[in-house]
């Protein structure tokens, strides 16, 4: 398994503003995926981080909104830019491993325990 | 699209059991299952891979239908600590590849 911690844990922010997230983890991995989960609601994909490459998004997020950085194995951050009120989410890190033989992989996949933002 | 859980909600007495299941529109390669008690990151429970394996952990047991795109969740026995959300995840193919996550279903276990 994965440890994973996440800075901060909360937050409250101001309209217009940009928080920068970042997510630590205890050993190198591939792929890091950062998540959004509203109030009462499921987990949604925001985009997908490979270290060395742009992070792929998701239908209905743009890079300009979230960027991300991957500088190394172990690293990213998310930056929810110009935020709004509607942004106001929990926001989670997590990181996926490949288990399995050859001919069976499966991923095991690890969350960090997220950041609570409030945008007034 | 993302997978549909039934119920959505249910409270259960200790010692009850209860099936949540999760069905797709699209060929499934696994289900994941995951469980998050509130103000908490969702924590991996099992996965299930293409072949109809049923697998276990502890008094908590799932299904794979991959013919039926769906898959159920088993809690017998029901304790306290059982008490969440839980949310199925699914994968096309396998590999590295996204997990797609469920509506999610809540379930509260009373004493």
């Amino acid at each position: 398994s994965a440890v994973i911690s996440q800075k901060p844990s909360r937050d409250i922010c101001q309209r217009g503003t940009s928080l920068t997230i970042q997510c630590q983890v205890d050993s190198q991995v591939t792929m890091m995926f950062w998540y959004r989960q509203q109030p009462g609601q499921s987990l949604t994909l925001i985009a997908t981080a490979n270290q060395g490459s742009e992070a792929t998004y998701e239908s209905g997020f743009v890079i300009d909104k979230f960027p991300i950085s991957r500088p190394n194995l172990t690293f990213s951050t998310l930056t929810v830019s110009n935020m709004s009120p509607e942004d106001s989410s929990i926001y989670l890190c997590s990181v996926e491993g490949l288990a399995g033989g050859p001919d069976r992989p499966y991923n095991e996949q690890f969350f960090g325990p997220g950041t609570r933002l409030t945008v007034l | 699209q993302q997978p549909v859980q039934s119920p959505q909600a249910v409270i259960l007495r200790e010692g009850e059991d209860a099936v949540i299941n999760c069905s797709s529109s699209k060929a499934l390669y696994s289900v994941h299952w995951y469980r998050q008690k509130h103000g908490e990151a969702p924590v991996f429970l099992m996965i299930l891979l293409k072949g109809g394996e049923q697998k276990g952990h502890e008094k908590i047991s799932a299904s794979f239908n991959e013919k039926k795109q769906q898959s159920s969740l088993y809690l017998t026995a029901s304790q306290l600590s059982y008490s969440g959300t839980y949310f199925c995840g699914t994968e096309n193919s396998g590999g590295y590849q996204k997990v797609t996550f469920g509506t999610g279903t809540k379930l509260q276990v009373i004493p």
